[in-house]
């Protein structure tokens, strides 16, 4: 199993230009979370979905559009990127939380992106 | 803003000693996670304690929590080197039809051979 896949894993951008982080998951778990990662900030929760079709806003979304039109699929849109964007951005998924047992979330390891 | 805060935010210590590292949150909580993060990785899921369960243990790992205080530790015995990383911890505030974790900003360990 791959697990969560994250693509592309490093990417620059010029300010103003927009991008599509895709994040795939084989593991057939209901919920899917994009974060990002700052130094000295730990995670920050950007956009979630707990099902396919239906998608949240976390504690950034600001500037990020998301979309889950396929369960195994989570797609972070940046329409016009922004230096403060710069960033190491994270997908993970996870079962719902009637079956989570002692599950934790599943991580992809990371798109790191720059704005420039 | 985080629920949770690592403390100490680094800590190096000599192989086979164990390393300890707190995390103190704000509010109520279905249960509270541990994860590593070696560098430029993911995050690793490592243990997940229940709101209504104070020590828990997983091969070198023991976590406890006193939701009296809104604090949980996590001890690795007998490190390695290999136990270099970043530990968050992350606190489930999810309602009942949803799922998020809330992380810290995390204690990096250094193991030293």
């Amino acid at each position: 199993n791959a697990g969560v896949t994250q693509t592309p894993k490093f990417r620059v951008l010029k300010t103003g230009q927009s991008m599509t982080l895709l994040c795939a998951q084989d593991m057939n778990h209901e919920y899917m979370y994009w974060y990002r990662q700052d130094p000295g900030m730990g995670l920050r929760l950007i956009h979630y979905s707990v099902g396919e079709g239906t998608t949240a806003k976390g504690e950034v979304p600001d500037g990020y559009n998301v979309s889950r039109l396929k369960k195994q699929n989570f797609l972070l849109g940046l329409e016009s990127a922004a230096p403060s964007q710069t960033s190491v951005y994270f997908c993970a998924s996870s079962y719902s939380i009637l079956r989570q047992g002692d599950y934790g979330y599943t991580f992809g390891s990371g798109t790191r992106l720059t704005v420039v | 803003s985080q629920q949770g805060e690592e403390d100490p935010q680094a800590l190096s210590i000599q192989e086979g000693e164990n390393a300890t590292m707190n995390c103190s949150y704000k509010t109520s909580i279905n249960n509270l996670q541990w994860y590593r993060q070696n560098s430029g990785r993911g995050l690793v899921h490592l243990i997940l304690i229940r709101s209504n369960e104070r020590e828990k243990h997983s091969g070198r790992l023991r976590v406890t929590l006193d939701t009296s205080k809104k604090s949980s530790s996590l001890l690795i015995t007998a490190s390695r080197a290999a136990d270099t990383a970043s530990y968050f911890c992350a606190t489930d505030l999810g309602s009942s039809n949803d799922y998020k974790l809330s992380f810290g900003a995390g204690t990096t360990v250094t193991v030293r051979a």
